[in-house]
């Protein structure tokens, strides 16, 4: 069973820092992993999806890579801002074709 | 472009009763899946659809059941409710499948908070 663990819980920045969230998952077996953002009461957006194959996946301030060998994932964000302010979860899917999702990080940003 | 719509936003049942929620896919998305949300359990899997078939299922009891229609839309269905089924059950699409291997990207919709008394 695929186990996806999210370190730390939560995380409390300044304004214009570099934020880096890890994900871990125990069975390397994966099709692909996913990461997302939940703001408070909402549903969750899709940030960034890396395919089995990848490496690393980037769009704008966001870059997240993939070791699928070492079982983890890390989600870079550049010069953080207030409105990053969120839940970010990340989400493996492994070969029964499921999705496990991690607890996530909660991050806020200080102005 | 419409979302993912989930409906009713917020409901509150009683133990005993039954609930069903609605979700409507992104227009294209034949794939629509259902995921439980709890403080202590996180996100969890509950099942997947794609044209109108059970695709994969997650490690609910039977009380939690599903279908899909012909336009792609979903139901899910929860009977015989009980305090712990308190939660936010999201919905999402994608244009493919997650069965057999057919990997992308989900669109979430804003989820159905139910409330068991």
């Amino acid at each position: 069973k695929q186990e996806v663990t999210q370190i730390p819980a939560a995380l409390s920045v300044p304004e214009g820092e570099n934020l880096v969230l890890n994900c871990s998952f125990t069975d390397s077996a994966i099709y692909n992993l996913q990461w997302f953002r939940q703001d408070p009461g909402k549903g969750l957006t899709s940030l960034l999806l890396i395919q089995s194959s990848q490496r690393e996946q980037t769009s704008g301030r966001l870059n997240a890579s993939l070791d699928k060998s070492s079982g983890r994932s890390t989600l870079y964000i550049a010069a953080s801002q207030p409105g990053d302010s969120a839940t970010y979860l990340c989400a493996a899917c492994s070969n029964d074709y499921k999705l496990s999702f991690g607890a996530g990080t909660t991050v806020t940003v200080r102005a | 472009k419409a979302g993912v719509t989930q409906t009713p936003r917020y409901l509150i049942k009683t133990r005993g009763q039954q609930v069903t929620l609605s979700c409507s896919p992104i227009s294209g998305h034949r794939s629509v899946s259902w995921y439980q949300q709890t403080p202590g359990q996180g996100l969890q899997f509950l099942f997947e659809y794609f044209s109108e078939t059970q695709r994969n299922k997650g490690n609910f009891p039977g009380r939690f059941s599903g279908r899909q229609f012909s336009n792609s839309r979903s139901e899910m269905n929860v009977s015989t409710l009980e305090l712990g089924d308190s939660a936010l059950y999201l919905c999402a699409s994608s244009f493919k499948p997650h069965w057999p291997g057919n990997t992308g990207e989900l669109f979430f919709g804003e989820g159905s908070r139910l409330t068991v008394l």
